[in-house]
């Protein structure tokens, strides 16, 4: 079954405001990571963030971590048309094997 | 860099076809694996492997076979192809250890008629 579980599943908003989307995860983990797809292409890597750290931060993401609810935010601020594009956490479950697993995503969509 | 590359972009299938998708990395990462991506379903991992010659299983395994003779490539093969097998899907790569950043191909679109 898939480790992550990102909320909500779309969200839809307006250029320069702020997006925030949320991963809950069910097992211990080393780290986790951040996603993005566009329509129809690979997934790039965004940002990671491991079990001992609280909040990272990389241009306009900011990522935060709480392993005791076992959950994770990804907020973008100031958000551009360009921002379009489905969001994915994935982690690696703790003292198990090498398996990136990843959750459903969540669809945001930014209009100009 | 060429990254991940992978082939066919495209492929249609008839049930019980065999086939197999190509998947290469120039970047000498040991760790490589497939996914596939169902509308609704996220990514769902099928094999992975840590290094050559070494494979194991990921969430959605049946039907599908691996095998890993080079660092570079990592074919995934599908046997006797099942309409339930119609997906896209997706090759990585990274370096190696937990924290390093996995790297996508483009994706291989397969439909099975």
């Amino acid at each position: 079954s898939q480790q992550g579980e990102e909320d909500p599943q779309a969200l839809s908003i307006q250029e320069g405001e702020n997006a925030t989307m949320n991963c809950s995860y069910k097992t211990s983990i080393n780290n986790l990571q951040w996603y993005r797809q566009n329509s129809g292409r690979g997934l790039v890597h965004l940002i990671l963030i491991r079990s001992n750290e609280r909040e990272k931060h990389s241009g306009r993401l900011r990522v935060t971590l709480d392993t005791s609810k076992k959950s994770s935010s990804l907020l973008i601020t100031a958000s551009r048309a360009a921002d379009t594009a489905s969001y994915f956490c994935a982690t690696i479950t703790q003292g198990g094997s090498e398996k990136l697993v990843f959750g459903k995503g969540t669809k945001l969509t930014v209009n100009p | 860099n060429a990254g991940v590359t992978q082939t066919p972009k495209f492929q249609v299938l008839k049930t019980g076809q065999s086939m197999t998708l190509q998947c290469a990395q120039d970047m000498n990462h040991e760790y490589m694996s497939w996914y596939r991506q169902d509308p609704g379903m996220g990514l769902r991992l099928i094999h992975y492997s840590v290094g050559a010659g070494i494979t194991d299983q990921g969430e959605v395994p049946n039907g599908y076979n691996v095998s890993r003779s080079t660092t570079e490539d990592f074919p995934l093969r599908l046997l006797s192809a099942a309409p339930s097998q119609t997906s896209v899907y997706f090759c990585a790569s990274r370096a190696g250890g937990q924290g390093d950043t996995q790297y996508f191909g483009p994706g291989t679109r397969l439909t099975v008629l």
